[in-house]
């Protein structure tokens, strides 16, 4: 079973378009996360939700609008697409605390984005 | 906020050899040390962690030690393998709550046959 999944896996658009990027997962975690990985492999947190709730929400542009409809999905929709947004984005979850399992966060398998 | 620096940014080692890569944090508050590797096209994994009560941790082929003193921790592979081949990145967190996770800037390893 698919622990952590990611929505579509490629995504090819033009500039100035709008998508979305959708995320689940089952392992019952409270807390998912999206990162951002550039071309350099740079790994790079962009927002955190616990329970449905905006935890951490770092200096991302305001393009980039995350929904957490329940604590299972996570969401990214990014108004008006850049060249620089192209990177792979990943969603990942983990327990909320270390009685719960520790902090491993589990990875979806990457959605690339190519803007063109 | 943390700041993670992890070297080299890339390592080329025969097989059968030693790799080990280093990383420095500057938060001193940071207690939880973990590794995660990611292969070619594929999801970042953890493959190890520490936390700060331990200075050393072992699993099979792959240990991690780490000094809370001078603020860095290393990862050391031994008897290296073509399928350690991969992107390695360190991190660090305040083991609390829902802090966030700050990553190294990886470093990709190659097991030369």
């Amino acid at each position: 079973d698919t622990a952590v999944s990611q929505t579509p896996k490629y995504l090819v658009t033009q500039m100035g378009n709008d998508k979305s990027i959708k995320c689940e997962q089952n392992l019952g975690h409270d807390t998912m996360y999206w990162y951002k990985q550039d071309s350099k492999k740079f790994l790079k947190i962009m927002f955190s939700y616990n329970n449905k709730e905006l935890i951490i929400n770092e200096t991302v542009p305001n393009r980039f609008s995350p929904k957490s409809p329940d604590k299972a999905h996570l969401n990214l929709h990014i108004n008006s697409l850049e060249l620089g947004d192209s990177a792979v984005y990943f969603c990942a979850s983990s327990p909320q605390s270390p009685y719960a399992g520790g902090y491993e966060q589990y990875f979806g398998p990457g959605t690339r984005l190519t803007v063109t | 906020g943390e700041n993670v620096e992890q070297h080299p940014s890339t390592l080329s080692v025969q097989e059968g050899d030693s790799a080990v890569i280093k990383c420095t944090y500057s938060d001193s508050a940071s207690n939880y040390f973990p590794w995660y590797k990611q292969e070619l096209g594929k999801r970042p994994q953890l493959i190890i962690d520490i936390r700060s009560n331990v200075g050393e941790k072992k699993d099979q082929r792959i240990a991690v030690t780490l000094n809370k003193t001078a603020k860095h921790f290393s990862l050391h592979i031994t008897e290296t393998q073509p399928e350690d081949s991969a992107v390695y990145f360190c991190a660090a967190k305040l083991d609390f709550g829902n802090e966030k996770l700050t990553f190294g800037t990886g470093t990709r390893l190659t097991i030369i046959p």
